[in-house]
């Protein structure tokens, strides 16, 4: 079975910082996705990036961008240029397939002007 | 599109009582499944369906009921309601890989906020 590691209970940033969250997984697999989804105080699920493991390209979106290692099957979340709006839970998910995500326990992340 | 709904947003139960939240969706998705969310728990799967007809468990599935009989509906059952079961609870979509398109990007609900008392 996969599980999805998230090390780092609670995170805090000053406003226009930088910071990392970290995510390990394990798996057998080679063909599978990775996600980090952000839920702000609205309790809403919001995706914020994804990747595909075939691909050694590292997605970015915007301030968003991911270190995916995929021999330390390691994925780590970057948000640069923080802002007020990225206060929320963070969560890593593995997906194989079309096959249910497979969540972390969560990184509370603050952001403090 | 409304996209993936969910009712009630809140929802006050007493021990022993049963309830259904309803999950909805209008994007024709095949596949949906539900979560519930405790602190520090992160989401785990409590059923899913990969189309009308067909269900499966997922990790927490004991006290939970669920059934497919459209594609756009997939209402969870509390039998006998237990303080244990006091979650949120979320409802997402996707479409199949038997479709051809998109699989990778699940559609999450707004949330129902269950109390059991």
């Amino acid at each position: 079975a996969q599980t999805v590691t998230q090390s780092q209970p609670e995170m805090s940033v000053q406003e226009a910082e930088t910071v990392t969250l970290s995510c390990t997984y394990d798996t057998s697999e080679n063909n599978y996705y990775l996600f980090w989804y952000k839920q702000p105080p609205s309790r809403q699920m919001i995706l914020v990036i994804r990747q595909e493991a075939y691909k050694q390209q590292n997605a970015t979106e915007n301030r968003f961008s991911v270190n995916f290692q995929k021999a330390a099957k390691s994925f780590s979340l970057k948000i640069s240029d923080s802002q007020l709006g990225d206060t929320a839970m963070y969560f890593c998910a593995f997906m194989r397939g079309n096959t249910p995500l497979v969540f972390g326990k969560g990184t509370r992340l603050s952001v403090i002007a | 599109n409304a996209g993936v709904t969910q009712t009630p947003k809140f929802q006050v139960l007493k021990t022993g009582q049963s309830m259904t939240l309803q999950c909805a969706q209008d994007m024709n998705h095949e596949y949906m499944s539900w979560y519930r969310q405790d602190p520090g728990m992160g989401l785990r799967l409590i059923h899913y369906s990969v189309g009308a007809g067909i269900t499966d468990q997922g990790e927490v599935p004991n006290g939970y009921n669920v059934s497919r009989s459209t594609t756009e509906d997939f209402p969870l059952r509390l039998l006998s309601a237990a303080p244990s079961q006091t979650s949120v609870y979320f409802c997402a979509s996707s479409y199949s890989r038997a479709s051809g398109r998109d699989t990778d990007t699940q559609y999450f609900g707004p949330g129902t906020r269950l109390t059991v008392l």
